[in-house]
């Protein structure tokens, strides 16, 4: 079945201890990339990848990492959380830049 | 200005009826418009894209887009109770690499 799956679903966490989210899609997608979702703000491009070892910030980066050392895995990294990071977390990918990008389950995080 | 407006709703319409959804976009050069549908607690899930001025009809589902006077437009016709949801407008506007700006969505409400 084609998908994207995130891991874990559900996270709580204290400041500042290190976390990571997985992503992984099984689709071949070149591009994936994270979101934020918060009431009232709606979704946010966080990080996003063009290809392996492309990666480019899109409008809330601070405060996150992401590596892509293989096409299919998008691991988000947040180094030292803080509660305002606390939000619905989402992976996508798409086939190309004009494609529809198809959004893994989201990762619940809240931070304390 | 936001870079894609939609009321926040609810909008609340009974079963049977065509539910309009409404959205507005500031960059004039966007070139491709997505309708996502989110469930409470669920990823986005597409529901249709539009990449040309004019109607696409796909089944109960008709999206208008009108790149002169910046809006594209969701209609869902024959409303039923499980259309109820968020529906999320996206853009994809020049540059940025894939992302998609997000309106902050409509909540549907299709009453019985």
């Amino acid at each position: 079945e084609a998908q994207v799956t995130q891991n874990p679903r559900y996270l709580i966490t204290v400041t500042g201890k290190k976390l990571t989210v997985t992503c992984s899609q099984n689709m071949n997608h070149e591009y994936m990339s994270w979101y934020r979702q918060d009431p009232g703000l709606g979704l946010r491009q966080i990080y996003y990848s063009m290809n392996v070892e492309v990666t480019d910030k899109g409008d809330v980066p601070e405060g996150y990492k992401v590596s892509r050392k293989e096409k299919r895995n998008f691991p988000l990294i947040l180094e030292s959380p803080s509660p305002n990071q606390t939000s619905l977390y989402f992976c996508a990918s798409s086939p190309g830049l004009e494609n529809e990008q198809f959004f893994g389950p989201g990762t619940r995080l809240t931070v304390l | 200005q936001k870079e894609v407006e939609q009321n926040s709703g609810p909008l609340s319409v009974p079963e049977g009826a065509i539910a309009s959804l409404n959205c507005t976009y500031s960059d004039r050069g966007s070139q491709s418009f997505f309708w996502y549908r989110q469930y409470s607690g669920k990823s986005p899930e597409l529901i249709m894209f539009i990449y040309s001025n004019g109607d696409k009809e796909d089944g109960r589902f008709t999206a208008q887009l009108n790149k002169a006077s910046q809006y594209v437009s969701l209609l869902i016709r024959d409303s039923q109770p499980s259309d109820s949801a968020t529906y999320l407008c996206a853009v994809k506007m020049p540059g940025g690499g894939n992302k998609l700006t997000f309106g902050t969505g409509t909540q549907l409400k299709v009453e019985l």
